[in-house]
Order: structure tokens, then sequence, then C-alpha cells
């Protein structure tokens, strides 16, 4: 159980161009979903907390008209990054609550701005 | 807010010995100290976790231990196999924090065979 997938696993874009990602719960309904990026070898730096049906908290320093969160039901969430440029290039990984504490990880979505 | 410190940041061990892996928190309202374990390309898996209720849980060959009053918790992996080679992480959260967890700075670890 608590198995979050996350589409595409591997994108490669244009820059200047949009890149949607989307983050599912499969087997549970998330009350929250979070947003990481993940720099090489480096730890997880949130992004932002989304709850269904409301606007995402994002944290100090992202961008919320650059990374377009949208958080429309239960088990799924996505994460847009308008705009791209190959400084957004990394690593990206969503996680979901049930309503507990703990969190589940998607396997994460590797970015490439060209 | 809170800040998780992590050490080792690398660790080797042989085969069939163990690995310790300590972190440390500043904000004592924290309660719940979940360990991911990262594979390269993935996602990170959570593979155990406590709570500030809770001194010591053991699942088969790891195990976390906590110490409130020293505000630290480690995680001991024994008879370590080669499988065991990833990035782990700690966290801390508190239920003020929104659930928000706070992630130490990772120690990536290779058993060798």
């Amino acid at each position: 159980g608590a198995v979050v997938s996350q589409h595409p696993s591997r994108v490669i874009c244009k820059s200047g161009t949009s890149v949607k990602i989307e983050c599912r719960s499969l087997d549970f309904q998330a009350t929250t979903m979070f947003w990481y990026r993940q720099f090489p070898k480096k730890s997880l730096m949130l992004m932002a907390t989304s709850n269904e049906g409301s606007k995402a908290t994002y944290e100090q320093g992202v961008e919320k008209d650059k990374f377009l969160i949208n958080h429309a039901s239960l088990t799924l969430s996505t994460l847009t990054v308008t705009s791209a440029h190959p400084e957004d290039s990394s690593f990206y990984i969503c996680s979901a609550q049930m309503g507990g504490k703990t969190q589940y990880f998607g396997p994460g979505t590797r970015l490439l701005v060209l | 807010g809170e800040n998780v410190e992590q050490h080792p940041s690398t660790l080797s061990v042989q085969e069939g010995d163990s690995a310790v892996i300590k972190c440390t928190y500043s904000d004592s309202a924290s309660n719940y100290f979940p360990w991911y374990k990262q594979e390269l390309g993935k996602g990170p898996q959570l593979i155990i976790d406590i709570r500030s209720n809770v001194g010591e849980k053991k699942d088969q060959r790891i195990a976390v231990t906590l110490n409130k009053t020293a505000k630290h918790f480690s995680l001991h992996i024994t008879e370590t196999q080669p499988e065991d080679s990833a990035v782990y992480f700690c966290a801390a959260s508190t239920d003020v924090s929104g659930n928000q967890f706070y992630f130490g700075t990772g120690t990536s670890l290779t058993v060798i065979p």
C-alpha cells in the first residue's frame, strides 16, 4: 500500500516551454501533497505544500508564478514549470500524506531544459 | 525553525558490519522522526520511523533510537549487505509545522562486499 507515482519519469524540453509533472497517490487519498526539488548529491528542498482544493503554500524563495501547483483531487497533484530555463533542470519529487505524518514519496521526475 | 544535522556525510563499511548514522535536531517540539533510503535516480523510500513517545524501534536489521533530552536520533543497520548501499536521509517533523518535514543532509552509505 501507499504507492505514489509520478509522470513523466524523465523529460527533456526546450528553453521557454512549459512542462507539467503529475503526482498520483494510487491506493490512498492524499490530504496533503508536497513538492520537492533535489540537486545532485544534495538533500530534498521543499518547494511547496498543497492541500486538496486549496491554494498551495510556497516556501520562501520559490516563485509561485514559475512553479504552478494544482491539487484538484485527493489523488492528483500537478506541478507545472512555466517558461522553463536551463537552471530549472533538476530532479523533482512529490510526496503524499494520507492524514497521518508519514510522507510517501514518488519515484521522481528528472527535468532537463536545453 | 527546525534545523536537522546529519553525520557522517559518507560511510563505508564491510559487508556484515554495522552502520550507524546520527541526526540531531533543534526544535524540542519535534515529535516524529522518519528515515528514508534513496537509491540512485529514485525517490526516497521510508524504511523506519519513530515517534517521540518511544525510545527505540526495531525492524529486522534496522533500528532507530531516540534521545529526546539530547535531541538526537540514530539509525542502526546490522549485518549490512551490498544492497543497503544508498543515500539515507533523516527527517524531523512537528505538529506546529503543518506536517512539514525538515530533512538532514543525507549519508551516502557504501557496503563493500
